[in-house]
Parts: structure tokens; sequence; C-alpha cells
């Protein structure tokens, strides 16, 4: 099954400063997903990346996929307290079958300093 | 509501007792995923409903857990004999196809005392 290593587990950053997350895959990426997650609460979508080479953002969020190292980043300018949690990347890993499996990171748990 | 519908949001129950955990995807949406969140641990896979297909139940951690969709739309999650390690939150997410976005309710928080 393919797994997902993500990178740093956590992280606590002041407020204003720049951050990367890093999300690596141990098979073929055909489709990866950024989450976040508030404790307790369920995970918000944030965005998808399907090609090669393919960035996007949302407001100061900003994503990457580069398929070749199988990787994904996800980056943020200027962070700021709203931005804490814990972001998860998920990857679809289509299996022989029609079952589709999608598996997750363990999560980098992100801390916002005021 | 619009969104996914989970419940109970929270559970506790004594060891060795059934429980039942229900979610109400999305209206029109055919996937349908359970995933189980340990404290401090990432999302683990459990079971996949894609219409009318059989259920990809690989994630399943033993027989005594089970799940069902009626109807391809309201699913349930069974644990039997529960044990202190299936203490988690267990969430149900849906998507609208094959590919794209899963769209996850609250969660239920079960604790085995």
């Amino acid at each position: 099954s393919q797994e997902l290593e993500q990178s740093p587990q956590s992280l606590i950053v002041q407020e204003g400063k720049n951050l990367t997350i890093n999300c690596t895959s141990s098979k073929t990426l055909y489709g990866l997903y950024w989450y976040k997650q508030k404790y307790g609460e369920g995970l918000i979508f944030l965005m998808m990346l399907q090609k090669g080479g393919e960035e996007k953002s949302h407001e100061k969020i900003t994503a990457k996929l580069d398929e070749k190292k199988q990787q994904s980043s996800l980056h943020i300018t200027a962070s700021q307290p709203s931005h804490a949690g814990i972001y998860l990347c998920g990857a679809d890993a289509f299996s022989s079958g029609s079952a589709r499996q999608l598996t997750f990171g363990s999560g980098t748990q992100l801390t916002v300093l005021p | 509501g619009a969104g996914v519908s989970q419940s109970p949001s929270n559970k506790v129950t004594e060891k060795g007792k059934d429980v039942e955990l229900r979610c109400d995807p999305i209206s029109g949406h055919t996937a349908l995923y359970w995933y189980r969140q340990s404290l401090g641990q990432g999302l683990e896979f459990l079971i996949y409903f894609q219409g009318n297909s059989a259920p990809d139940k690989s994630g399943l951690p033993s027989d005594r857990f089970s799940a069902e969709r009626t109807g391809g739309s309201v699913s349930t999650l069974t644990i039997q004999r529960t044990q202190q390690e299936d203490s988690a939150v267990y969430l149900c997410a849906s998507s609208a196809g094959f590919i794209g976005e899963l769209f996850f309710g609250e969660g239920s928080r079960l604790t085995v005392l």
C-alpha cells in the first residue's frame, strides 16, 4: 500500500514567518490532497494537485507537486494564528481493481505564536 | 444540512459492549469512506463504498468491525465487543465519484472504558 511521510511532524513558528511542510510518497502519485484539521473537528479541504509541476494557491497557502520526486510541499507565507492546526496530505493510489485507495500522512502539527 | 453528518458526536461505552456509528453522506455522493484517527495519529483507512460495487474492507482491523451502506446512502459502522484500543475518532467522508476531494464529517469520538 502507499505510504505518505510528512515532515516535520510538528512546527512552531512566530506569527509573520514563512514555513514549508513536505509530503513524500513511497509510490507514484496520481492525485495529492491537502487538508487542515482543527483539534476535535473534521478535515477541511485545502487543495488538490494532479499534474506534475502543478502549483495552486489559496490566500497565503501555496502547494506544489513534484511528480518526479513523488513529493508535494505546502508553503504558508506570513503565517497567522488562524493557520494553526494539523495539516494532512492524502494521496490516491489506484489499485488494480475498482477500489480507490486514498491514504493519508500522519500529519504536521502547526503552532503559530502571536 | 449540506455536509456529511455523523452521529453520535461522542460515545462512551464499556469494554465488551457493541457500538454503532452512523454516517449520512452528502446527497448524490456515490463514494463513502470510514477512517479512524487515534490520538496524535494520522488517518487510518477502514472501509470504502463505491456505488453498488462490493466494498473495500481491507482496512478493517478485525472481524469485530463491520460496516454497511443501505440504499447507497446512509452507512453504519458497527464495532462488536469493544476494546480499549478501539478508542479513537471515527471519521466518515464522501465524494462525488472515483476521484476528487473527500468531504469529511465532524467525526464520532469513541471512548471505551
